[in-house]
């Protein structure tokens, strides 16, 4: 099966830089997801890492590390937008199933 | 944003009751999910389609039925509504796209309550 790690909570500061790790236990590794998710909405995806390094777009970057299976989101420029819960999520196997961790609170403050 | 509506937006049943919820999709996606959100438990994957008439069970499926007669509709049963499937759920699509092959998109979600 898979299991996903990443931290309940987290709280920053506007303007700040934050990082959200992600470990996960998988067989059959294709890549490794985020998505945002604000309160009463719908999680909306925010990028992919099927290969090692970073990634970046905008304000948003992550990074993979597949030797460590291990992950992390960096938000940089924190807006006070930018609280919501944040997702990691693996693929595994076929048919594209994909597991979820229970995600991560972000709580930027003023 | 991609075209998943779902139906209805908000339910209250009965414990026993039947519950059929909807999903319904515009993007002729060829993979369709139903997924539950309880605190604590982040997003959990009840059962998926792989195609027309093509399903299978996920992590947390007891209790639940689904049906994909069309491309565009997926659709998931509750037999016999229990007050623990009090959720919220989510139906999501995706496509293997060569960039960000396992991406899904998912609909506004259906809180359901059952007494």
């Amino acid at each position: 099966g898979q299991s996903l790690e990443q931290p309940s909570e987290v709280t920053a500061v506007e303007g700040a830089i934050v990082q959200i790790n992600c470990t996960y236990q998988t067989s059959g590794f294709y890549g490794l997801s985020w998505y945002q998710q604000h309160d009463g909405g719908a999680p909306t995806f925010l990028s992919y890492n099927a290969l090692d390094g970073l990634e970046e777009t905008g304000r948003f970057s992550s990074f993979l590390s597949r030797s460590d299976s291990y992950g992390y989101l960096l938000l940089q420029e924190l807006q006070m937008k930018d609280s919501a819960s944040y997702f990691c999520a693996v693929a595994a196997g076929g048919y594209q199933k994909v597991t979820f961790g229970i995600g991560t609170k972000l709580q930027v403050i003023p | 944003d991609a075209g998943i509506t779902q139906s209805p937006r908000h339910k209250v049943t009965e414990t026993g009751t039947p519950v059929t919820l909807r999903c319904h999709q515009t993007e002729n996606h060829r993979y369709m999910y139903w997924y539950r959100q309880d605190p604590g438990h982040g997003l959990r994957l009840i059962h998926y389609s792989y195609g027309v008439k093509d399903t299978d069970k996920g992590e947390v499926s007891d209790g639940y039925s689904v049906s994909r007669s069309k491309t565009e509709d997926f659709l998931l049963t509750l037999e016999s509504a229990t007050s623990s499937q009090t959720s919220v759920y989510f139906c999501a699509i995706s496509e293997e796209e060569r960039e960000f092959p396992d991406t899904q998109y998912f609909g506004p979600g259906t809180r359901l309550t059952v007494l």
